[in-house]
């Protein structure tokens, strides 16, 4: 079982709604990471939070919103978004220090589908 | 930014052989770290194998190795006895320095292995 919690695993909204991804870790890590991945592709990086401060932002659009409420948790609010947005996003945690650095603990994904 | 590059789309290996997944990249930064990643069709993520760019041996994780060679700017993977649940997509990755966290991702490669 992954040690990084992603809710839902599925969303299906329309282009006007509203919504939320969470994802969630207890490990510790002060570094959470939101990445987006269409099929057949690599993951691309969305955002990087680093102590709760937002360290990353690769130029996403602002339809897509990111959070860190806490050190465990981290959300991804989408409003207005595009059938293009559909993809499985992912949720990923690290270490600041220790054996591996910036080795990545993924959560299982929420697959999004914009209609 | 770094680049990573995968040139092979897909791979064949038989059962109990050994196959090499090819990387290379490029970077500015003297001190950076490498790294391999397996999806299973279930869409998880998984960590296999690290090396740093300072580290004076090749990584070995059980029966996964990289091939590093630092001049060449490329960083191997190689699995030996492969097994049926092998089977999966193999993303090369990079982190710029350590403790970046701007883990970006090669475009990958699926390897099949066949029984």
């Amino acid at each position: 079982d992954t040690e990084v919690t992603q809710t839902p695993k599925h969303l299906v909204m329309g282009m006007t709604n509203k919504k939320s991804l969470k994802c969630e870790q207890h490990m510790g890590h002060r570094a959470m990471y939101w990445y987006k991945q269409k099929a057949k592709k690599p993951p691309e990086l969305m955002f990087v939070y680093s102590y709760e401060k937002l360290s990353i932002n690769e130029s996403v659009p602002s339809r897509f919103s990111p959070e860190c409420p806490n050190s465990s948790l981290l959300n991804l609010h989408l409003h207005a978004l595009q059938p293009e947005d559909s993809a499985l996003y992912l949720c990923a945690s690290s270490q600041t220090s220790g054996r591996f650095p910036g080795e990545l603990f993924f959560g299982e994904g929420s697959r999004l589908t914009v209609l | 930014a770094q680049k990573i590059t995968q040139t092979q789309p897909g791979m064949f290996v038989q059962e109990k052989e050994a196959v090499t997944l090819d990387c290379t990249y490029d970077t500015s930064d003297p001190s950076y770290g490498l790294f391999w990643y397996k999806q299973p069709s279930s869409g998880e993520m998984i960590f296999l194998i690290y090396q740093g760019s300072y580290d004076q041996q090749n990584a070995t994780e059980g029966r996964y190795s990289l091939n590093f060679q630092k001049a060449r700017k490329s960083a191997n993977l190689v699995i030996s006895a492969s097994q049926l649940g092998d089977s999966a997509m193999y993303f090369c990755a990079m982190e710029s320095r350590p403790y970046n966290n701007d883990m970006r991702f090669g475009a990958g490669t699926r390897l099949t292995v066949k029984p």
